[in-house]
């Protein structure tokens, strides 16, 4: 199966901008979606498609997609947003289209 | 709004089968896709598999050798079972909605309904 790519740890200093990428194969043919996971709390999507937000979600966060990269943007970055983030995307690899995770970035909110 | 439960025995023995089940409510199975996935402790997420409300499934190759994942649409549930589980397999156990973002050329799909997990220990 193919693999997601994410940096183990940012950091962002309150108000500032962080970017957060996730890198593979796959996403050359696929938009990744994106996870807030806060400790002992399951995953909240914050990001979908080519560049959505659910509804309740800040509109600090953005997405976007470039080649075999996708990014998430928190764009003055709050205390709340310190959580785990995840991409996660069709596996393209094998002939089985299933999903897979991105191997997760801790942020964290100075 | 949809809701997911998720819903099974918080210790299993190795060797022996995990059983879980995730109650859809607020909302009808139908029409969707429904994912399992699970995040052993202090680690990241591993998407087990998904099945379409007409039963159509698809596994991670990972575990596909020990998954099966069911539903019944008369019941609002969808279930996962994990044969031969060793210590490997404890992990808080997550069932969600696939949802689809639809343009005139491509469809993305995402998880945007979770449920709350419920954690799945392996030992004897």
């Amino acid at each position: 199966s193919s693999e997601l790519t994410q940096d183990p740890a940012v950091s962002v200093a309150l108000g500032q901008t962080v970017r957060i990428t996730c890198q593979g194969d796959s996403l050359r043919s696929y938009y990744a979606s994106w996870y807030q996971q806060k400790p002992g709390q399951a995953p909240v999507l914050v990001i979908y498609g080519k560049n959505n937000r659910p509804s309740g979600i800040p509109d600090r966060f953005s997405g976007s997609s470039s080649g075999n990269t996708a990014s998430l943007t928190i764009t003055g970055a709050q205390a709340e947003d310190e959580a785990d983030y995840y991409c996660n995307s069709r596996d393209s690899s094998g002939n089985h289209l299933g999903y897979v995770f991105g191997t997760g970035t801790k942020v964290t909110v100075l | 709004q949809v809701q997911l439960q998720e819903s099974g025995p918080g210790l299993v023995k190795p060797s022996e089968t995990l059983s879980l089940t995730c109650t859809v409510s607020g909302g009808s199975i139908s029409s969707y896709y429904w994912s399992w996935i699970r995040q052993p402790p202090g680690k990241g997420l591993e998407w087990i598999g998904y099945i379409y409300y007409s039963g159509s499934t698809n596994y991670n190759p990972s575990l596909k050798s020990r998954v099966t994942i069911s539903v019944d649409t008369s019941k609002n549930q969808f279930s996962l079972k994990l044969s031969s589980v060793t210590a490997a397999d404890t992990a808080v156990y997550y069932c969600a909605r696939h949802s689809l973002d639809c343009s005139s050329t491509s469809c993305y799909p995402f998880m945007d309904v979770w449920g709350k997990g419920t954690t799945v220990t392996v030992s004897s």
